[in-house]
This record gives C-alpha cells, structure tokens and sequence, in this order.
C-alpha cells in the first residue's frame, strides 16, 4: 500500500527562524511528489518535484526531492506569521493517484 | 480566473440524516475529484470524474455515498444515511487533464463543506 510519512506532525517557531519538514514515502510507479499549503481548508500548490537534486525555489520557500532515498524537504526561510499553517505533501504513483500525508502543522510566533 | 466552487461552507447534521454537497470546478477542467480530509489527516480521494463518467470510486463507501456529474460541469456528493465518522471537510478539485497531479496538471482545490455528524 502506498504510503507518505510528514515530520515533523507540528512545529513552533518565531519570526525569522528557518524551518525543513519532511516528507518520506512509499509509492509503487513514482511519477511526482507535489506540496501544498493548507490554511484554513483549500490546499494552494506550492511546488511539484520530478527529479531529484533539482531544487525549486519560490521566494523564501525552496523544496528538493532525493529518488533514490524516497524523501523530500520544503525549507523555509526567515519565517513570517503568514507561513503559518499544514503543509501537506502528496506522492502521485500507480494509476496516477495522489496520496497525501497527515501533514505538518506550522505556527509562527510573532 | 474563478476558482472551485462549493456549497455549502457548513452542515451539521444528526447521525442517519442525509446531506448533499455542491462543487463546480474551473470551467473547462474535465477532470474532478471529491476528497475527504477527517481532521489530523491528509486527504483522502472518494471519487474521481472525467468528464461525466467515472475514472475511480475504490475508496467510496458505496453503501452510504454516492456522486453524480450529469453534464461533465458541476457534481453533487451525497451522503445518506450519515454516520458519525462522516465528520470532516469535503474537498472537491479539478484539473484541466486526464490524470491526477502529474505533469502540469496540478490540482485546484475549493475551500471545502465542513461536516459535523452529531
């Protein structure tokens, strides 16, 4: 069975502090692993990762995937309150399916 | 562009009531999908359309939930009758493509129905 693992389950840290979370997974045919943010309900995209060592960057959030050990990091960089909020990664495998994770829950404290 | 619709935004509801939910997706996205997000997991896919016919109901619980999209726009997700472990936030997406979060097609989520099975 397809499996994603996120760690850490949730995270506290002030403005300015750098966090990684975590994502490892097993997925049978891997074709991508995407990450999302989640405030409030809606999931907005973030970055989807194909290859591994490529990094993508997006403003203060960057993201790299290691195929060969079945995991991905999402950095972020000198935090804001806005950051806060469930980071969820998902891996699309067989058939196309997505599998997502439990999440990360993140606080920023101002 | 607009986004995914859903409607509504909450239901609280009795166990053995029945409740419907709305979703219409961006236009011309042919491909949507019903998730079921219980609070402290991730989402997990109920139902997958393309166009107005059924690419994948495995994780449906047949007996008690059932989704339709006639005209290959709009879906209602029905439940009946609830159960107390039906209690989460419904999430409908779309994409444009016929697959499932792969290349360029990434997914377009609603902000959800949530559901309290009392």
């Amino acid at each position: 069975e397809d499996k994603v693992v996120q760690s850490p389950l949730s995270l506290v840290v002030h403005e300015g502090d750098t966090v990684t979370l975590n994502c490892s997974y097993e997925v049978t045919n891997f074709r991508s692993l995407l990450w999302y943010k989640q405030e409030k309900k809606a999931p907005t995209f973030l970055f989807m990762l194909t290859s591994s060592g490529i990094e993508k960057k997006s403003g203060r959030l960057s993201s790299i995937l290691d195929k060969k050990e079945l995991f991905s990091i999402l950095n972020i960089t000198a935090t804001q309150t806005g950051d806060s909020a469930v980071y969820l990664c998902a891996v699309e495998g067989y058939g196309n399916k997505l599998v997502f994770g439990a999440g990360t829950i993140l606080r920023v404290k101002s | 562009e607009a986004g995914v619709a859903q409607s509504p935004r909450y239901k609280i509801i009795e166990k053995r009531q029945s409740v419907a939910f709305w979703c219409n997706p961006i236009s011309g996205h042919a491909t949507l999908y019903w998730y079921q997000q219980i609070l402290g997991q991730g989402p997990k896919l109920l139902i997958q359309f393309q166009n107005n016919g059924v690419v994948d109901d495995s994780q449906l619980p047949k007996d008690r939930f059932s989704a339709e999209r006639l005209k290959g726009v709009d879906s209602t997700l029905k439940i009946q009758p609830a159960k107390l472990e039906d209690s989460a936030v419904y999430l409908c997406a779309s994409t444009l493509g016929r697959g499932q979060g792969g290349t360029n097609e990434k997914l377009f989520f609603g902000s959800g129905t949530q559901l309290s099975v009392l």
